[in-house]
């Protein structure tokens, strides 16, 4: 059975501050992984997507990366903002079929920018 | 095409009464997913179609639970005999599955609460 987890749990840094957030997921057998962003009492805002035979993908400030064989991924953010505070999913796709299936999540990284 | 939708945005119910919550997903994709998300938890996979086909349901979808997607469009969620469990964000997403897989993309979710 797939499980994704993410650490740390909460993190809080200084305006300005690199960081890095964790995802690891048990089975390598996946279709594709996904980083979200969420906000309080709001939906999720897809980041990045990195399909299975990806290494990374970029986006602005954003950098996914993903180690299948390891089961590892991680989310850079260069140059944090208040703006940019939030829960930050990981969820990666099943394989169902030979094309993608549902999600599964990890209980997610809230993150704190203090101006 | 501006996205998922999803209808309400908020629902107050009392126990025992019937709910049902509606999404629009994004037009060109075929797959549309319910997950549930409590406080503190990543979302959690419901069920899902591919056009107008269920094609799985997770165990945590009880009878009082049913999802329709007639003709393969928008797609509604109706929970029976509302218990205080129930009460959660409700989130819709919608992807295609074809070669390469698209991400998802998610509604802003429908907030249950249950008194």
């Amino acid at each position: 059975k797939q499980e994704v987890t993410q650490i740390p749990a909460a993190l809080s840094v200084p305006e300005g501050e690199n960081l890095v957030l964790n995802c690891s997921f048990t089975d390598s057998a996946i279709y594709n992984l996904q980083w979200f962003r969420q906000d309080p009492g709001k939906g999720l805002t897809s980041l990045l997507l990195i399909q299975s035979s990806q290494r990374e993908q970029t986006s602005g400030r954003l950098n996914a990366s993903l180690d299948k064989s390891s089961g590892r991924s991680t989310l850079y953010i260069a140059a944090s903002q208040p703006g940019d505070s939030a829960t930050y999913l990981c969820a990666v796709s099943t394989l169902y079929g030979g094309s993608q299936g549902n999600l599964i999540f990890g209980k997610g990284t809230k993150l704190s920018v203090k101006p | 095409d501006t996205g998922v939708s999803q209808d309400p945005r908020h629902k107050i119910t009392k126990r025992g009464q019937n709910v049902t919550f509606r999404c629009d997903p994004i037009s060109e994709h075929n797959r549309l997913y319910w997950y549930r998300q409590t406080l503190g938890q990543g979302p959690e996979f419901l069920t899902y179609f591919q056009n107008e086909a269920q094609l799985e349901k997770s165990r945590l979808l009880s009878d009082r639970f049913s999802a329709e997607r007639p003709k393969g469009s928008f797609s509604t969620l109706e929970i029976q005999r509302t218990e205080q469990g129930d009460s959660a964000m409700y989130l819709c997403a919608s992807s295609f599955s074809g070669q390469g897989g698209y991400g998802y993309t998610f509604g802003s979710g429908t907030r249950l609460t249950v008194v």
